[in-house]
């Protein structure tokens, strides 16, 4: 298993634009995670997948943000219309489902995918 | 509403000196669990810990120790002969004890940016 891939890895964009970030989490974990982290701030929820399930979302995911994960494998994380405050580093995390062992809720983090709107 | 502080926003030591991070937390509920993540300069969170609410003994793990303190909402970490390659920022977060329905969200503190000189 290689872990919990991103890509890309660094996206520029200019304002106004859309962009797009995909997730591929560990084969057998059931749930995957985004979360947010700006620069010196530590990372923030922004929403979560059970399987194909978005089952929770922040306040944070403006509808401007869309999240998806067709097939309960891998996830993208869509902003449209961006935004320079959206500049942040976007990451990705998957666990295995509750019960599932002394490994049910800790989280195994992707590299990130680092974006900035200009 | 959960909330975890970590005062320390840098420190810096030489090698081979010992280190505590402090960690505080706040949540309203009786079950929760507390987590230490570490971040390299490559920036992929890497899990160091999990301890549960109702486990408040202390643990070691090689160079790493942990004291849990239910009474001071405290999960302070120490480095003990710390190296250069322990440089890194270190998160402590917070979850609640959800459901098996429920996913694991994570509340992190800013972080403490650990320098190691040699």
């Amino acid at each position: 298993d290689t872990g919990v891939s991103q890509n890309p890895r660094h996206k520029i964009t200019k304002r106004g634009q859309n962009v797009t970030f995909r997730c591929d989490p560990i084969s057998e974990h059931n749930r995957l995670y985004w979360y947010r982290q700006t620069l010196g701030q530590g990372p923030e929820f922004l929403t979560y997948f059970q399987n194909e399930a978005q089952l929770e979302k922040s306040r944070l995911l403006s509808d401007r943000f869309s999240a998806e994960r067709p097939k309960g494998s891998f996830s993208t994380l869509e902003i449209q219309r961006t935004e320079q405050g959206d500049s942040a580093m976007y990451l990705c995390a998957s666990s295995p489902l509750w019960g599932a062992g002394s490994g049910a809720n800790v989280l195994t983090f992707g590299a990130g995918s680092r974006l900035t709107v200009l | 509403a959960q909330k975890v502080t970590q005062a320390q926003t840098e420190i810096s030591v030489v090698e081979k000196e010992d280190v505590t991070l402090d960690c505080v937390y706040e949540t309203r509920d009786t079950t929760y669990y507390l987590f230490w993540y570490k971040q390299p300069p490559s920036g992929e969170l890497v899990f160091l810990i999990r301890r549960n609410s109702f486990d408040e003994q202390n643990e070691i793990s090689g160079r790493y120790s942990w004291n849990f303190q239910k009474s001071t909402s405290s999960f302070n970490f120490t480095i003990t002969a710390s190296q250069v390659v322990d440089s890194a920022v270190y998160f402590c977060a917070l979850s609640e004890a959800k459901t098996e329905t429920s996913g694991s969200r994570l509340t992190f503190g800013e972080g403490t940016q650990l320098t190691v000189n040699p």
